[in-house]
């Protein structure tokens, strides 16, 4: 199984702030990269597939760039909104598996 | 829009069978993969397995034969059936539709459902 590793696991932020997390694969999985946003009591919510493709309906301050086994999510502009838990997920081989999430807390 | 949401017992006695049911609204569940995905209190997201409307299924090996899964088109649903259950099972179940294309990615969820195995 591919294991996934998210740094950090949690991030004091301010709206306004440009964050970045990280993703690394334990083997290379090219750019079968997805990044979900969640919040607590509500569904999970796709935001990037194939490593750097906007889903639709996100807005363009999310991006995401990587490919082999290293991988980041950007915000460029933290918005009140933005406050969640981030996960990344490989979809290279099954089982697809999930990184720990990166929780973004307000400083 | 289409919209998942999960249904089922949220107490399971331990050994017994945990079951739960996706309902698709606003759309055909022909055509996607349906999977499970379920989240310790505290861990991460775990898969469980998938399954299609022609009847193909994957599961989670970690889960072993546990694992039963299945479609009802004519109900828009698709269900889960977790037997042997332990404490280890307790977890917010959730239900996702995955696209298939180029890239496969889990494109639509449910909020999830709670489950607690406990006697």
């Amino acid at each position: 199984d591919i294991e996934m590793t998210q740094s950090p696991s949690s991030l004091s932020v301010s709206v306004g702030d440009r964050v970045t997390i990280t993703c690394r694969a334990s083997q290379t999985i090219a750019r079968y990269l997805n990044w979900y946003q969640h919040k607590p009591g509500k569904a999970p919510k796709l935001l990037i597939y194939a490593a750097s493709s906007l889903q639709s309906g996100v807005p363009s301050r999310f991006s995401g760039s990587g490919s082999g086994t290293d991988f980041t999510l950007t915000i460029s502009s933290l918005q009140p909104e933005d406050f969640a838990t981030y996960y990344c997920q490989q979809s290279s081989s099954t089982p697809p598996s999930f990184g720990q999430g990166t929780k973004l807390k307000i400083k | 829009q289409v919209q998942l949401q999960e249904s089922g017992p949220g107490l399971v006695k331990p050994s017994e069978t945990l079951s739960l049911t996706c309902s698709v609204s606003g759309g055909s569940i022909s055509s996607y993969y349906w999977n499970w995905i379920r989240q310790p209190a505290g861990k991460g997201l775990e898969w469980i397995g998938r399954t299609h409307t022609s009847g193909g299924t994957n599961n989670n090996p970690s889960l072993k034969s546990r694992v039963t899964m299945s479609v009802d088109t004519s109900k828009n649903q698709f269900s889960l059936r977790l037997s042997s259950v332990t404490a280890a099972d307790t977890a917010v179940y959730y239900c996702a539709r995955e696209e298939w294309l180029t890239y496969w990615y889990f494109d639509l969820w449910g909020r999830g459902t709670l489950v607690t195995v406990a006697s």
